[in-house]
Order: structure tokens, then C-alpha cells, then sequence
């Protein structure tokens, strides 16, 4: 079945520490997407990427870095720069558009910072 | 930062009844409009994704109609039922200048309960 997997569903880490966070894909998208949501909010773009190797930095880039080595592939670090990183993380991925392409989501990531 | 506004922020309903939902975003430079449904436990689902000014989909129950020129979509459920009970988010996408192409930018969604 074609879709798009985030791992781990839940996340824990120590304050100070890096993590990254998993996205693939199998259904041959060339765009990918980072959000975070917290209580009471909409999703916020973190970083998206349109090609492999290139992405751009979304609203609230700030702490966070991704990689694009691989097509099916969009990992993305929370590093100790980030200020408040306990929130809802969801990936998505789309054919390649200008904005009109149809996104597919993954099940999220909840990352707590303990 | 693309300025979005969904309202309301929720909205409770009781079963059989109809409801709408509003989406403004900046006019200039339009290109696209998604809706999505966020059902608890689950990852969002598209619902629509329109281009045209005027244009109108719909899906069942659930329609939607787009006005680009003053920045705004409705989205309307017919006869609302319990299992429509989700979040709904609205989002633009790209913009027509070439700036944000691919960018999609989500609102803070509406918050359906449809009580039985």
C-alpha cells in the first residue's frame, strides 16, 4: 500500500538534546512538508522541499534543520536551538505543484520534551 | 507569514442540521484553496482543492465554493452527521507570484461537534 510512514508515534527526549524525527514516503512525491501543531492551533510549515537536495524554510524554521538525500525521505531534527519543541509533528508529501496538488499526510510524531 | 483566518474557532450543531464554515486569505496573488477534515486519531484528508474564481465542489454533503477576488471560502455540510465531527482546515496554496511556489499554509482550522 502506497502512503507516507512517521516513526516514532511518540517521542521523548531530555532538554538540551537533538532528535530527529522520520518521514518516508512510497508514493513517489516529489514534495514534502514539515508541520507542528500545539493546542489551540492550526499547523505551522516548519520546512518544505520540492526536489531532492534543495528545501525551503517555512514559517517557523527557526531550531529545526531537515535533510532531502532521498526522494522517499524527509527527516527532520529538533535541535537544542529550539526554544519550545514539545508539540505535534505531521509530514506531508504531494506530486509536484505550484500549490494545487492534493497533500497526503502521515499518522504525526507527538514529541515531548521532559 | 501568509495571513489565514478560519472561522468560527468551533462550532457545536446538533444532527440534521446544516452548517458553514469561512476561510478568508489574502486576495493577491492567489492560486490555489484546499480544504482538509482532520478526524481525531487520524491524519487530514483533502477534501478540495480549487483554483478558479467561482468555482464549486462537492462530495456527498459537503460543498464549497471559492472567491478569489475577495479572498474568502465557504464550506458547507448538508444535514450534518455525527461521523463529520473533525477539524476543518483550510489552506492556500503556492502563491501566483512564484515566491511561495509549492507552499502550503494552513489556517487554525474550525472545530466541528455534531451532537446526536
Amino acid at each position: 500500500d502506497g502512503g507516507i510512514t512517521q516513526s516514532p508515534k511518540y517521542l521523548f527526549r531530555k532538554e538540551g538534546q537533538n532528535v530527529t524525527l522520520s518521514c518516508e514516503q512510497n508514493l513517489n512525491h516529489d514534495a514534502m512538508y514539515w508541520y507542528r501543531q500545539d493546542p489551540g492551533q492550526g499547523l505551522r510549515l516548519i520546512y518544505y522541499s520540492q526536489i531532492v537536495n534543495d528545501f525551503q524554510k517555512g514559517d517557523i524554521a527557526e531550531g529545526y534543520s531537515v535533510s532531502r538525500e532521498k526522494k522517499e525521505s524527509f527527516p527532520l531534527t529538533v535541535t537544542s536551538a529550539q526554544k519550545n519543541p514539545t508539540a505535534f509533528y505531521l509530514c506531508a508529501s504531494s506530486i509536484l505543484s505550484g500549490g494545487d496538488a492534493e497533500a497526503f499526510f502521515g499518522q504525526g510524531t507527538r514529541l515531548t520534551v521532559v | 507569514i501568509l495571513n489565514v483566518e478560519q472561522s468560527p474557532q468551533s462550532l457545536h450543531v446538533q444532527e440534521g442540521d446544516s452548517t458553514n464554515f469561512t476561510c478568508s486569505f489574502p486576495s493577491s496573488n492567489f492560486y490555489a484553496l484546499h480544504w482538509y477534515r482532520w478526524e481525531t486519531a487520524k491524519s487530514p484528508e483533502a477534501l478540495f482543492v480549487m483554483t478558479l474564481n467561482g468555482d464549486e465542489k462537492k462530495k456527498g454533503r459537503i460543498s464549497a465554493t471559492l472567491n478569489t477576488k475577495e479572498g474568502y471560502s465557504y464550506l458547507y455540510i448538508k444535514g450534518s452527521q455525527p461521523e463529520d465531527s473533525a477539524t476543518y482546515l483550510c489552506a492556500p496554496g503556492g502563491n501566483a507570484g512564484g515566491t511561495s511556489y509549492g507552499k502550503l499554509t494552513f489556517g487554525q482550522g474550525t472545530i466541528l461537534t455534531v451532537h446526536p
